[in-house]
């Protein structure tokens, strides 16, 4: 099975709220982390990332916060925008040899209300 | 910059029909290429990865196979389609021997099988 879940598979916000989505994990020996945002008939595009090694990481509007002691993974969109409506996922890797295979969520649907 | 892309966009195959996808990807050399099938509303599958020409990892037993005939071309094919062969594919890329690989996606090609 998937080692990395979603708490909510929609979540649906009024336009200029702030968004949090939120992922679990299950490996502790994950290493890095990453979020990704697909629009529909689109493929993924990354927003942001993280290593296990950062607790938190900031990007435009976006954060991403790390809790390795709970397994657990966030992201946080600041004044949420009509374009951000899309599925959010969350991946993770395990380092190991020389191949890095991403291990990914069902992802969140968000959809933002005028 | 890197850019990815796929083709077909849209693709409606009769079930016994082969098939035959194909992936480019520009401006990098000997990347780490993948095959995803994602369903609807489903998260992302692995079918195939590459870590060079020639050199095919399968991730689940299928009625597809892949092939790489030149550094930056993954192609997905099958010699007979299935009705559960219809989804959402994507090609990704990643740099090789890098410590923490994120994966670049496709516009991905929508297949139908009828």
């Amino acid at each position: 099975g998937e080692s990395v879940g979603l708490h909510l598979p929609t979540l649906s916000v009024q336009e200029g709220d702030n968004s949090i989505i939120n992922c679990a994990y299950s490996n502790s020996a994950s290493d890095y982390f990453i979020w990704y945002k697909q629009e529909s008939g689109k493929g993924p595009q990354f927003i942001i990332d993280i290593r296990s090694n950062m607790d938190k990481r900031q990007g435009q509007r976006v954060t991403v916060l790390l809790n390795k002691t709970v397994k657990h993974l966030s992201l946080q969109i600041a004044a949420t925008q009509p374009g951000d409506s899309a599925v959010y996922f969350c991946a993770e890797i395990v380092s190991g040899g020389s191949n890095y295979k991403l291990t990914f969520g069902k992802g969140t649907l968000l959809t933002v209300n005028p | 910059s890197q850019t990815i892309h796929q083709w077909p966009a849209t693709l409606v195959q009769p079930v016994g029909s082969p098939l035959s996808l194909e992936c480019t990807v520009e401006g990098t050399s000997n990347p780490n290429l993948y095959w995803y099938r994602q369903a609807a509303g489903r998260g992302l599958q692995l079918l195939f990865y590459s870590v060079g020409i020639g050199q095919i990892s399968s991730e689940v037993p299928q009625n597809l196979s892949a092939s790489r005939p030149q550094d930056r071309q993954f192609i997905l094919s099958s010699k007979k389609l299935l009705l559960s062969d219809s989804g959402f594919y994507l090609c990704a890329w990643s740099v090789s021997g890098g410590a923490l690989e994120t994966q670049y996606f496709g516009p991905g090609t929508r297949l139908l099988v009828l």
